[in-house]
């Protein structure tokens, strides 16, 4: 079954400590996939593109194909990246996506 | 990149009655895809509307409840027909601009049936 899994609802980090937002897929083929974030009272947004390998607001994301997973890491946490944020995939040829249920991040002063 | 805007943002409905949204892109799109957010859960795909032809459902969804019209490349309507309180719900309007994978979503309209 096609699936994404955000484990964890709720992570908060200390402005500055490291942050690894968590996200696995179960797909059977060469998902694209993605990172979507939703700041207080904004609309959801696109964040990064794997197949981008870019990096935005300091964040990156590896796709693991041996894992399947897409986690979202930043080195540094800042108070701005309070967010909820969204892991989907989208088969190729597509656009539909499958969403994670999302990671609520808190960063504390 | 596109500008989506969504109303209504927020309603309460009785059970029984019917709620539009309309969804309005600032420049013309081929596909419109309408989502839903039920409390607590992750977006799920409700159908994808095409200019001129019938949007296509998803499993689990049907036109009867959720009819959805696309008269031209810049608007969008999601009807919620003969609400229920399991029909409380955030419903996001998103469109995909050409050539680049990656939604646009309007601000979401939250809807409470009671």
């Amino acid at each position: 079954a096609q699936r994404v899994t955000q484990p964890e609802k709720l992570l908060s980090v200390f402005k500055g400590a490291p942050v690894e937002l968590k996200c696995n897929y179960s797909y059977s083929g060469s998902p694209e996939l993605f990172w979507y974030v939703q700041y207080s009272r904004q609309r959801l947004q696109l964040l990064l593109r794997h197949i981008s390998r870019e990096s935005i607001k300091g964040f990156t994301a590896d796709l693991n194909k041996g894992e399947t997973s897409f986690h979202l890491k930043k080195p540094f946490a800042q108070e701005e990246d309070s967010a909820m944020y969204y892991c989907a995939l989208s088969g190729p040829g597509t656009y539909k996506y499958i969403f994670g249920t999302g990671t609520r991040l808190k960063v504390l002063a | 990149s596109a500008v989506i805007s969504q109303k209504p943002s927020r309603d309460i409905c009785q059970r029984g009655t019917s709620l539009t949204i309309q969804c309005q892109v600032d420049s013309q799109v081929t596909m419109m895809f309408w989502y839903r957010q039920q409390p607590g859960q992750s977006l799920t795909l409700i159908a994808t509307a095409n200019q001129g032809s019938e949007a296509t459902y998803e499993s689990g969804f049907v036109i009867d409840k959720f009819p959805i019209s696309r008269p031209n490349l810049t608007f969008s309507t999601l009807t919620v027909s003969n609400m229920s309180p399991e029909d409380s719900s955030i419903y996001l309007c998103s469109v995909t601009p050409s050539g680049v994978k990656g939604y646009t979503f309007g601000s979401g309209t939250r809807l409470t049936v009671v």
